[in-house]
């Protein structure tokens, strides 16, 4: 079982906007800035899309955004695109007697 | 950039290091890390080594399962198993972390570890 809890699958067409929410507790994303977004292709290796809730690393697409209310934090993607079908995963630095970091079980988009 | 040893297939028992080696940045100044992805399943964050100082973290959930290490004379990081069990049969990317090690930067290309008697 993940910490953290993602949707199984979203949908959304070309052209709409759609968030992935990512709920934690109290020990991780309501806590700490380090909530992290990747996508992955199928047969491919992630890559990072947010970093630090709601920073884009250099060259990423500015239709690719993230927030964090509370224990939940979320993936936005506006202008949706046939590219953007993936899986993504949120993760979240643990501050616990041993320090880490965990993924959610990760959400299944479909662009219709 | 990268660079991660090739596919691997092993009986139960035997043991295991896969390697990554990485090019173009300080290794020694960035923790890299380890991340399985079981068949059709999620990502899981294994641990994270900084090789300035070997300085390791590993997750609850495969502490005392594996061992990380790293090399900083020829820039790479391992991956080891001392007792393979089917259950290990996984992809494993290695990553290098940005800032601290809350979040993975870059992605090695995976390697493909498959355990079968």
């Amino acid at each position: 079982q993940s910490a953290l809890t993602q949707p199984a699958s979203v949908s959304g067409s070309p052209g709409q906007s759609i968030t992935i929410s990512c709920t934690g507790t109290s020990s991780d994303v309501g806590t700490y800035n380090y909530v992290s977004w990747y996508r992955q292709h199928p047969g491919k290796a992630p890559k990072l899309m947010i970093y630090d809730v709601s920073n884009r690393p250099s060259g990423s697409s500015n239709r690719f955004s993230g927030s964090k209310s509370g224990n939940t934090a979320s993936l936005t993607i506006s202008g949706l695109q046939a590219e953007d079908e993936a899986d993504y995963y949120c993760s979240s630095y643990i501050g616990s007697s041993t320090p880490h970091v965990v993924f959610g079980g990760g959400t299944k988009l479909t662009v219709l | 950039q990268l660079v991660q040893s090739g596919a691997e297939v092993k009986k139960p028992g035997e043991s295991l290091k896969i390697s990554c080696k990485g090019s173009g940045y300080s290794f020694t100044n960035y923790w890299i890390g380890w991340v399985r992805q079981m068949p059709g399943k999620g990502l899981e964050w294994m641990g994270v080594i900084y090789p300035g100082d070997s300085d390791t973290r590993y997750s609850p959930s495969f502490q005392g399962q594996v061992t990380i290490s790293a090399d900083k004379s020829i820039s790479t990081a391992y991956l080891q198993w001392s007792s393979l069990k089917a259950s290990d049969t996984a992809m494993y990317y290695c990553a290098l972390c940005g800032s601290g090690y809350s979040y993975f930067d870059y992605w090695g290309q995976g390697t493909l570890v498959t355990v079968s008697p």
